[in-house]
């Protein structure tokens, strides 16, 4: 069935450095791969998406990467503050618009 | 913030019974998505409205049922509650022409005792 698969759960860096977190995803029909923010106590919060035709795409300091071959994206945040800390999520959907959610990464950012 | 909103924000309930949570979507979306967030995990589809009808449905038992009212508005209701439907019910509105871009309320704390 559909399934994505996030990585790591957690991730401590030290301010200014870079973090990484990584999905795959087993729907072929998979097009569009959002990834959300979420602050203890508040709601996901859309902060980059990439779909299916591109494999790259950046905002200031983040950035997202998609492998259509290997089934896996990526999203890279470049100088992380301490309010870049929080859970992040990846998701990936085909047509039916059902997101389908990674089990979550905690960054900590330590200053 | 986006101007998805919920109501209530938190609500207790007792095993066995039944729950109603709402969801206004942001002005001129047509489209809500319902999710379950259960503790320290991601969210989970329930189901998804469009134009007043459901438009695919997750992995969730039918005492969960929605509706989606004419100014896109939308309702979750759960029957004979469990203990482990205690969760965050989000639920998520769409533009329309955007594709999958959905943006969430804050959701409900549903806490069942």
């Amino acid at each position: 069935g559909e399934n994505v698969e996030q990585h790591p759960s957690t991730l401590s860096v030290q301010e200014g450095d870079s973090a990484v977190i990584k999905c795959t995803y087993s729907d072929s029909a998979s097009n569009y791969f959002p990834w959300y923010k979420q602050e203890l106590g508040k709601r996901p919060q859309l902060i980059i998406d990439i779909r299916s035709n591109v494999g790259e795409k950046k905002d200031q300091r983040i950035a997202v990467t998609l492998n259509k071959t290997a089934k896996h994206f990526s999203l890279h945040i470049t100088e992380t503050q301490p309010e870049d800390s929080a859970v992040y999520f990846c998701a990936g959907s085909g047509n039916t618009g059902k997101l389908i959610f990674g089990q979550g990464t905690t960054l900590q950012v330590k200053p | 913030e986006t101007g998805v909103t919920q109501s209530p924000t938190h609500l207790i309930k007792t095993r066995g019974q039944q729950v109603t949570l709402r969801c206004s979507s942001q002005s001129g979306h047509n489209t809500v998505s319902w999710y379950q967030q259960a503790l320290g995990q991601g969210p989970q589809f329930i189901f998804q409205y469009y134009r007043e009808e459901e438009n695919g449905r997750g992995n969730f038992p039918p005492r969960f049922s929605g509706l989606q009212f004419p100014n896109y508005s939308s309702e979750l209701n759960v029957n004979a509650l469990e203990l482990d439907d205690s969760a965050l019910y989000l639920c998520a509105s769409s533009l329309p022409g955007t594709g999958d871009e959905q943006y969430f309320g804050p959701g409900t704390r549903l806490t069942v005792t």
